[in-house]
């Protein structure tokens, strides 16, 4: 069965510091995989998605960068933290088959800028 | 812009009472799925429709997909405290497949 790694579960961090945020996925091959943010209570704002090893298509210009040296392996990135980062981001792969597609998703990452 | 409108945006009733929850689009979707999340967690799949029309049932839930496949709706039937939760659709356009969601819909019941 397919399973998706997220850490840290939490993580604070200062202002100008730098941020990595890694993402697994188990039992699937050539996922399409997502890393959202999830401001409280509300919905998922897709920040990164990419659909094969060194293919990242970015949603919102912003203060992160994300990698996929890996096919199952999502990397989420900053080289400086501004405190607007602070946020839940959650990880997430897909597998589109002929337009049927469902998100599986990580445990998710507390990020709070300090 | 917001391709997949969600609403209420927010929800709180008593136990027992019932709730429809909706999602609407002037996109197409090949696919359509409604999530819960919990807090501290990510969303979990609670059921995906492809065919306008469909109509699925899940114990209390049911979900229907519409006729032109532009929109859904989840309704609860005597909703329970444990169906408190954020409730996330999310659509496969036909056009791309891309995935799109909706903003949420925060649940609450009360005892």
């Amino acid at each position: 069965s397919q399973t998706i790694h997220q850490w840290p579960a939490t993580l604070v961090q200062p202002v100008g510091s730098p941020l990595s945020l890694e993402c697994t996925v188990e039992g699937t091959s050539n996922p399409n995989l997502y890393w959202y943010r999830q401001a409280a209570g509300r919905g998922l704002q897709l920040l990164f998605y990419s659909v094969g090893i060194g293919q990242i298509s970015s949603e919102v210009p912003q203060n992160l960068s994300a990698s996929r040296p890996q096919d199952r392996q999502f990397i989420l990135s900053s080289k400086k933290l501004l405190l607007s980062d602070s946020g839940f981001y959650l990880c997430a792969w897909s597998v589109v088959l002929g337009g049927f597609s469902e998100a599986f998703f990580g445990q998710g990452t507390r990020l709070t800028v300090v | 812009t917001q391709l997949l409108e969600q609403s209420p945006q927010f929800l709180s009733i008593q136990e027992g009472e019932n709730l429809t929850v909706y999602c609407n689009s002037s996109s197409v979707f090949s696919s359509l799925q409604w999530y819960r999340q919990e807090p501290g967690e990510g969303p979990v799949l609670l059921v995906t429709v492809v065919t306008g029309g469909e109509v699925k049932k899940l114990k209390r839930l049911t979900f229907q997909f519409g006729d032109a496949r532009k929109d859904s709706s989840l309704h609860i039937t005597a909703a329970q405290t444990g169906d408190t939760g954020l409730y996330l659709c999310a659509g496969v356009l036909d056009s791309n497949y891309q995935l799109i969601w909706g903003a949420g819909t925060k649940l609450i019941i009360k005892p």
